[in-house]
């Protein structure tokens, strides 16, 4: 299992510029997020997905897009990038039945993006 | 507003030293409190807490939930360079949310 794999794992972009950072995990797992981990923070919730074509907000959204076609896959759409979403970016996933306490988040290594 | 708050923020100990950190919570009904390892990278999981509040051991790691003060804490004994890191601790909140609110972390380093 390689587990949580996300690409690219560095990325430097001009302000107004777009792209997507893709995440595959391969545990069959419903449940998948985005967070992002600002220095000296904590990690911040962007977008989650509690299964294929079943997406929510999180803590900090705007700026941001997700799709989930598949269990496999979720990637994170940015438009219009700005300085401010300089950061590293996590993908995570868990698995969950209705009304369980959801087992615990595997995290894949993140990418470091950068907005000049 | 939900919150997690931890405590200390950054922390220097030498090898040996035993450690306690500190996570407190004002998250309604949460579910469960969990805390993470992060090192240079992703974090990785180390323990999840319950209402029940059984302690949870690991080797020289050990956490509890005080459902009282609303607070948890992570201890780690006889530390060694290999536990510098990132520890953050995260609130599940009440059921159907699943949106998980992390503390900011608490830097920690052990020199040998």
């Amino acid at each position: 299992n390689a587990g949580v794999t996300q690409t690219p794992k560095f990325r430097i972009l001009k302000i107004g510029q777009s792209m997507t950072l893709q995440c595959t995990q391969d545990m069959n797992h419903n449940y998948m997020y985005w967070y992002r981990q600002d220095p000296g923070m904590g990690l911040k919730l962007i977008y989650y997905s509690v299964g294929a074509g079943i997406t929510d907000k999180g803590e900090v959204p705007n700026g941001y897009n997700v799709s989930r076609s598949t269990t496999e896959d979720f990637p994170l759409r940015l438009e219009l990038a700005a300085p401010s979403q300089t950061s590293v970016y996590f993908c995570a996933s868990s698995y969950s039945t209705a009304g369980a306490l959801t087992d615990t988040q595997y995290f894949g290594p993140g990418t470091r993006l950068t907005v000049l | 507003e939900d919150k997690v708050v931890q405590s200390p923020l950054s922390l220097v100990v030498h090898e040996g030293d035993t450690v306690t950190l500190n996570c407190s919570y004002e998250v309604t009904n949460f579910r469960s409190l969990l805390w993470y390892k992060q090192e240079k990278k992703a974090p990785t999981f180390l323990f999840m807490l319950t209402s029940s509040g059984i302690e949870k051991k690991s080797g020289r790691l050990s956490s509890i939930l005080d459902k009282k003060e609303l607070s948890s804490i992570l201890n780690i004994t006889a530390t060694q360079t290999g536990d510098s890191a990132i520890y953050l601790c995260a609130v599940d909140p009440p059921s159907g949310t699943y949106k998980y609110i992390f503390g900011t972390g608490t830097r920690l380093k052990v020199l040998a």
